[in-house]
């Protein structure tokens, strides 16, 4: 198993300009999610899946859209970037069939806008 | 609501001395703990698991943890600390409602000297 996989490792991107990170995981989760990591301030979870066609807010959505049309894959999409969405971006994904159980995370998207 | 504390920003020990990294947590209903460690441009590892049983939990690479209800604590331990431990640690609490949420703290920085 690959585990959770994310592409682009690295991006620098123009303010206003749009991207998607993609996410895969090939572990057969229901649950996905993204968290952004700033300096100091730990993971804030941006968006997250329970499943292919449900997907819901966490606690800092605004400037991101999501969407999960597989059980593998849960890309990110920023539409107008904006220097405040510089941060790390991390995917993960859960088995909630187990229960509150432990999330897996991918190695990571390092964004910086400029 | 959910939150945690990580009061130690960084801390500083010496190779083969012990190592306690504290955890505060804030949660009304029965906690689901977990301790993470993240390498410097890694995602993050799960080292331990508390979700019931015994309060004291072993993990991996000779951390454990000890639930303190009382205390609403769940600090991390290792008797000996080796050159590799040098990473990020970020301590978290899962909700059993919803989508099996992680609530982070804000990470403790752990540099080993020789």
């Amino acid at each position: 198993n690959a585990g959770v996989t994310q592409t682009p490792k690295f991006r620098i991107l123009k303010i206003g300009q749009s991207m998607t990170l993609q996410c895969t995981q090939d572990m057969n989760h229901n649950y996905m999610y993204w968290y952004r990591q700033d300096p100091g301030m730990g993971l804030k979870l941006i968006y997250y899946s329970v499943g292919a066609g449900i997907t819901d807010k966490g606690e800092v959505p605004n400037g991101y859209n999501v969407s999960r049309s597989t059980t593998e894959d849960f890309p990110l999409r920023l539409e107008l970037a904006a220097p405040s969405q510089t941060s790390v971006y991390f995917c993960a994904s859960s088995d909630r069939d187990r229960g509150v159980n432990e999330q897996f995370f991918g190695p990571g998207t390092r964004l910086t806008v400029l | 609501a959910q939150s945690v504390t990580q009061p130690d920003i960084h801390i500083t020990v010496s190779e083969g001395a012990s190592l306690e990294l504290r955890c505060n947590y804030s949660y009304g209903a029965t906690p689901y703990l977990f301790w993470y460690v993240q390498s410097p441009g890694q995602g993050l590892q799960l080292l331990l698991k508390y979700f019931s049983g015994d309060t004291l939990v072993q993990g991996i690479k000779g951390f454990e943890a000890e639930f303190k209800r009382s205390q609403s604590s769940f600090n991390l331990r290792k008797p000996s600390v080796h050159w590799s431990d040098a990473a990020e640690y970020f301590c978290a609490v899962g909700t059993i409602t919803g989508a099996n949420n992680l609530f982070f703290g804000t990470g403790t920085r752990l540099t080993v000297i020789p």
